[in-house]
């Protein structure tokens, strides 16, 4: 059984231009948030996604944008990219159903902004 | 807003020594995790405290939770070098139909030295 897998590794852009991330979520589950990881600090909750919707959202501009598939797959775009979002993003994946829905952590993408 | 603290931030300590890492939160949470994390890498799950008084143990770390206090301790026995990693608390809420959302302390950079 794959866990959550992410891609690209590792990813490298210039100021002003665009990216995409991408998730596969753990089998069984279809929920899937996005956290970013900035160096020396605690992830910090970007938005959650579920039924293809945008469930949640933390405290992050509208540069920052996602989509879910229905196959529960994931992608997080961040455009116009600034210096200050190069940081290790994190996807997690959870079932909704159920009381019990602990989130998984991917092995995450490094994105560097210059 | 739920803050999540925790202290010490950096914490050195020899081998063979006992010390604790403490978590504090500001509000009622539904479940708290810890996890750690070796550098340049994701998310380890280490523990899962779901009700008042909760204590779990692996190896030489063991986790408590007091909802009272809104505390959680992660205990280091005996310590060794291969402990030596960022620990991360994270409290859990979840809100209705909206999922849940995890908040993260800034982590506990903890160094083992021979």
């Amino acid at each position: 059984d794959a866990g959550v897998t992410q891609s690209p590794t590792h990813l490298i852009k210039t100021r002003g231009q665009q990216v995409t991330l991408r998730c596969s979520p753990k089998s069984g589950h279809d929920t899937v948030s996005w956290y970013q990881q900035a160096l020396g600090q605690g992830p910090q909750f970007i938005f959650q996604y579920y039924e293809e919707e945008e469930r949640q959202r933390g405290n992050f501009p509208d540069r920052f944008s996602g989509h879910q598939y229905p196959n529960y797959s994931s992608e997080l775009n961040v455009n116009a990219l600034l210096l200050g979002d190069s940081a290790l993003y994190l996807c997690a994946s959870s079932r909704t159903s159920g009381n019990y829905n602990e989130q998984f952590f991917g092995p995450g993408t490094r994105l560097t902004v210059l | 807003e739920l803050k999540v603290e925790q202290n010490p931030l950096f914490l050195s300590m020899q081998e063979g020594k006992n010390y604790t890492i403490y978590c504090n939160y500001s509000t009622t949470s539904d479940r708290l995790y810890w996890y750690r994390q070796d550098p340049g890498k994701s998310l380890e799950s280490l523990f899962v405290l779901l009700s008042n008084g909760a204590v779990k143990q692996e190896g030489r770390l063991m986790a408590s939770l007091d909802t009272k206090a809104r505390l959680s301790t992660l205990h280091i026995t005996a310590a060794v070098h291969d402990l030596s990693a960022t620990y991360f608390c994270a409290v859990d809420i979840i809100s209705g139909t909206s999922g849940s959302r995890l908040t993260f302390g800034e982590g506990t950079q903890l160094t083992v030295n021979p």
